[in-house]
C-alpha cells in the first residue's frame, strides 16, 4: 500500500450524524494534513497535525495521530450536506531532504444525504 | 489576499498538441510545487520549483514535460505532444518557505487537461 491511504474509500451518512475517515501511512512523518476536495474542483486544507501532537480540533473536525500506528483519523461531527465532497489525508516524509513532497492517498468520498 | 491562480481551468488538446498550463502563486510565496491527479487516484508529486530554479524534478515524466518558474511572471508547466494519458487535472500549489515541515501548501483550484 502507498503513503497515505484512506479508508473507507467511501462513505454514505445522513446530515446530521459524524463522519470517521481513517488514513494510514508507512513511513516516519513530520506532520499530517487533512484536505477536502468538492467534486470538480481545487483542494481545501482543513487541519494539520505534528507529529508531537496526538488530538487536534478545529471547529466540526476533530483529528487524532497515532505514530505508533501510523494512522489518522478525521471526525465530522454534526454533517452537512456541504460536507460531501472527496477527502484526503497527505504526508511528509521525515527523512532526506525531500520533505516538501506532500504524498496523497486516493481519498474517502464522503457522501451526506439530507 | 488573492490565493493561488491558475489557468487555464479547463483545457481541451488534440493529440501531438502542447498544453501550457500557468500558475501564479499567492503573494510573497517564491515555492512553487505541481501536482497531477489521475481520474480516482490521489495527487501525486511532480516539481518543486523556485524562483529561476528547478529544485526537484523527480516525479515528471522524463520527455515531453518541462516546468519554469522565471524571474517575472507565473509558473509554467509545459507538456508537449500531449497523449490520452495526460488527460488529469494539474495542481499548482506554492508556500512562503522552502519544504513544508511547518508550513502548509495552498493550493490553486487546478486545470483539468482533456487529450481528444
Amino acid at each position: 500500500s502507498q503513503q497515505g491511504e484512506e479508508d473507507p474509500q467511501a462513505l454514505s451518512i445522513q446530515e446530521g450524524e459524524n463522519a470517521t475517515m481513517n488514513c494510514s501511512y508507512k513511513t516516519s512523518i513530520n506532520n499530517l494534513q487533512w484536505y477536502r476536495q468538492n467534486s470538480g474542483r481545487g483542494l481545501v486544507h482543513l487541519i494539520l497535525i505534528r507529529s508531537n501532537e496526538r488530538e487536534k480540533h478545529s471547529g466540526r473536525l476533530r483529528v487524532t495521530l497515532d505514530t505508533s500506528k501510523k494512522s489518522s483519523s478525521l471526525l465530522i461531527t454534526a454533517s452537512r450536506a456541504a460536507d460531501t465532497a472527496s477527502y484526503f489525508c497527505a504526508t511528509y516524509k521525515n527523512s532526506g531532504g525531500s520533505n516538501y513532497k506532500l504524498t496523497f492517498g486516493k481519498g474517502t468520498l464522503l457522501t451526506v444525504n439530507p | 489576499n488573492a490565493g493561488v491562480m491558475q489557468n487555464p481551468r479547463h483545457l481541451v488538446r488534440r493529440r501531438g498538441q502542447e498544453a501550457r498550463l500557468r500558475c501564479s502563486p499567492m503573494k510573497g510565496h517564491s515555492h512553487v510545487y505541481w501536482y497531477r491527479q489521475l481520474p480516482e487516484e490521489g495527487l501525486k508529486f511532480m516539481v518543486y520549483l523556485q524562483k529561476e530554479n528547478i529544485i526537484d524534478e523527480s516525479g515528471m515524466p522524463k520527455e515531453r514535460f518541462s516546468a519554469e518558474f522565471p524571474k517575472e511572471g507565473p509558473s509554467i508547466l509545459r507538456i508537449q505532444q500531449v497523449v490520452r494519458g495526460d488527460s488529469a487535472a494539474y495542481f499548482c500549489a506554492s508556500s512562503p518557505f522552502p519544504g513544508g515541515r511547518r508550513y502548509e501548501q495552498y493550493f490553486g483550484p487546478g486545470t483539468r487537461l482533456t487529450v481528444t
